[in-house]
């Protein structure tokens, strides 16, 4: 079936701009993760949504950084006043929960390559 | 410093040569994956562990959780081109803690 899928794959933009990254998780995943990986690093951990909301979001940088899974499927996460130090690859990740008795794996997408000019 | 140091950073082996790769936390795991990136790709998951001493297996590839659950190995015999790529290691704290932390991975080159 298909895997997760994200758009754009590639987003150049302007300092200070506002940008939209978008999400597509496995067909019925219920949990779905947003990371940032930055150049010759790992990807860093930024929020997870279990249904529509958001069980943990301790990993956005700051308040610039918004996301959002208004259907428990799609999420969208949303960049203000876009900085060069955002530059990165914005990974999503889907799980299925079956529920609180067994960790289940993650599954990522191919990456939205974000550049700030 | 790095909560998940992985050694070596590169690695650089001879099509045919088994090689292994290691991951080691500063604190104790309650599940640890190995997963496999391309550039401008995702990460494709390899493996999961979660017991102590647990081993598990995929093809030429196996990764092994040592008993006090902070390193793991990932060891891949008669490696082939179709094995290069970057290899990283994820690791869950605790039990309902939802988000992996990861090391910075190992750039694995194989040459013919």
């Amino acid at each position: 079936g298909a895997g997760v899928s994200q758009t754009p794959s590639n987003k150049v933009t302007e300092k200070g701009k506002y940008v939209e990254l978008r999400c597509d998780p496995i067909s019925g995943h219920t949990a779905l993760y947003w990371y940032r990986q930055s150049l010759g690093q790992g990807p860093e951990f930024l929020i997870y949504f279990q249904g529509t909301g958001a069980a943990d979001d301790s990993g956005l940088p700051n308040d610039r950084f918004f996301a959002v899974r208004p259907e428990g499927s799609v999420s969208t996460l949303k960049i203000q006043r876009t900085e060069r130090g955002d530059s990165a690859v914005y990974l999503c990740a889907s799980s299925f929960r079956a529920g609180r008795t067994s960790q289940d794996t993650q599954y990522f997408g191919p990456g939205t390559r974000l550049t700030v000019l | 410093s790095q909560e998940l140091e992985q050694s070596p950073q590169s690695l650089i082996v001879q099509e045919g040569k088994n090689l292994t790769i290691n991951c080691t936390s500063s604190k104790t795991l309650y599940g640890l994956y190995w997963y496999k990136q391309k550039y401008g790709e995702g990460l494709i998951f390899l493996m999961m562990l979660q017991k102590g001493g647990e081993e598990k297996s995929h093809e030429k590839i196996t990764a092994k959780l040592d008993e006090k659950k902070q390193q793991s190995s990932l060891h891949i015999t008669a490696s082939q081109p179709s094995h290069a790529g970057i290899y990283l290691c994820g690791a869950v704290r605790y039990f309902g803690n939802e988000k992996l932390t990861f090391g910075t991975g190992t750039r694995l080159t194989i040459i013919p």
